[in-house]
């Protein structure tokens, strides 16, 4: 029953570090986002993906880069931290193909600063 | 393009009095619509969704919502609010027609509950 499972749940970077943010789904929903959520703001998407093999940019992908190898796994990369991607990313999934499959399951988030 | 629109950025009410949050949305095809919940250091969760089917949306936890496409509003109500009502209230709209299904966030409304 686990759903959507992102790890790290928090992280410190320094300025310039890379990492990446994992993602794993376990419904074998084919469509997978990542979103970013500043302080007092909603949820932005940076990247999102229809299936194994395709992803496709968000409103806000600089910084980032993600790939779709598999249809549990997400990853989001951020190859050289800045500040200004201090925030709580959230990934999410959803069946799609249809009206009654568009509910998004998200993970718990992960809280990252960059120092 | 579609966007989100939630009227109120904070909300005060007293425990045992209703709770209105206002939504109005802009989409170029016919929207799924939802609202998530999302408490203090917590994930999102799903209270409720309309899919086309009936225009008044029952959710978990006494909440509901209506759909009037001619306002193009979807605002969530509760007769009587808990304490344990406190949390940020997200409206999203999804477009089916789009490329993807992809979500779009409101900018969320802090709702307070006092004793």
């Amino acid at each position: 029953n686990a759903g959507v499972t992102q790890t790290p749940k928090f992280r410190i970077l320094k300025i310039g570090q890379s990492m990446t943010l994992q993602c794993t789904q376990d419904m074998n929903h084919n469509y997978m986002y990542w979103y970013r959520q500043d302080p007092g703001m909603g949820l932005k998407l940076i990247y999102y993906s229809v299936g194994a093999g395709i992803t496709d940019k968000g409103e806000v992908p600089n910084g980032y880069n993600v790939s779709r190898s598999t249809t549990e796994d997400f990853p989001l990369r951020l190859e050289l931290a800045a500040p200004s991607q201090t925030s709580v990313y959230f990934c999410a999934s959803s069946a799609g193909g249809g009206f009654m499959n568009t509910e998004a399951f998200f993970g718990q988030g992960t809280r990252l600063t960059v120092v | 393009a579609q966007s989100v629109t939630q009227l109120d950025s904070h909300v005060s009410v007293s425990e045992g009095t209703p709770v209105l949050l206002r939504c109005n949305y802009s989409s170029s095809y016919s929207p799924s619509l939802f609202w998530y919940v999302q408490h203090p250091n917590k994930g999102l969760q799903l209270l409720l969704k309309y899919t086309s089917a009936a225009t008044l949306v029952k959710g978990i936890n006494g909440f509901e919502a209506e759909f009037k496409k001619s306002e193009t509003s979807f605002h969530l109500t509760k007769p009587s609010a808990h304490m344990s009502d406190a949390a940020e209230y997200f409206c999203v709209v999804s477009d089916l027609g789009a490329a993807g299904n992809k979500l779009t966030f409101g900018g969320g409304t802090r709702v307070l509950v006092k004793p």
